[in-house]
């Protein structure tokens, strides 16, 4: 069984940049959740991803996107970076349909200069 | 408003001790419950979780949590700490009907010292 996999590690731009993550899911999984967490917080949802359709979204603006492919895979996007962007970005695979744990990825920690 | 309070940021015991991690919730109804552990520079990795049922839950690593529904609380607790234990500790609730969407605590750093 192959967990959550996210690509690249590590990230470095600049200002007004666009970035894209990409994570895997876990085998069998059909939902992927992306989340951010700055420096000494706690994870904060960015949104869900459920038959490639945006599942519900937390309190971030349109300039962060996502997709979600037919092999569950996703993508984050973020246009127009933002200072405030750095983190660590962390994607969560689990399975639609009831109470379900998710499975997390090492993450990419993005820093924005 | 919907919250996940977790009161201490930051915990350090002696190898050997008990550890007890608050966390407090506020939400409508009953959410689903986790506790998560992050090392650092590491991913999330779940410790235990309670969907419903008996009240004191097991996790791995020798942990267990307590769900008291009259004080909205799921405390995480140990009852001998290793060295290796020492890490980042998340609460986490997933409001029922809202899919698996996770809302986390800000968490507690765990220090264990010799």
């Amino acid at each position: 069984e192959t967990g959550v996999t996210q690509s690249p590690t590590h990230l470095i731009k600049t200002r007004g940049q666009q970035v894209t993550l990409r994570c895997s899911s876990q085998s069998g999984h059909n939902t992927v959740s992306w989340y951010q967490q700055a420096l000494g917080q706690g994870p904060q949802f960015i949104f869900q991803y459920y038959r490639e359709e945006e599942n519900g979204r937390g309190n971030f603006p349109p300039r962060f996107s996502g997709l979600q492919f037919p092999n569950y895979s996703s993508e984050l996007n973020v246009n127009a970076l933002e200072l405030d962007d750095s983190a660590l970005y962390l994607c969560a695979s689990s399975l639609a349909g009831g109470p379900s744990e998710q499975f997390f990825g090492p993450g990419t920690r993005l820093t924005v200069l | 408003a919907q919250s996940v309070t977790q009161p201490d940021i930051h915990i350090t015991v002696s190898e050997g001790a008990s550890l007890e991690l608050r966390c407090n919730y506020s939400y409508g109804a009953t959410p689903y419950l986790f506790w998560y552990v992050q090392s650092p520079g590491q991913g999330l990795q779940l410790l235990l979780k309670y969907f419903s049922g008996d009240t004191l839950v097991q996790g791995i690593k020798g942990f267990e949590a307590e769900f008291k529904r009259s004080q909205s609380s799921f405390n995480l607790r140990k009852p001998s700490v290793h060295w290796s234990d020492a890490a980042e500790y998340f609460c986490a609730v997933g409001p029922r009907g809202t899919g698996n969407q996770f809302y986390f605590g800000t968490g507690t750093s765990l220090t264990v010292i010799p």
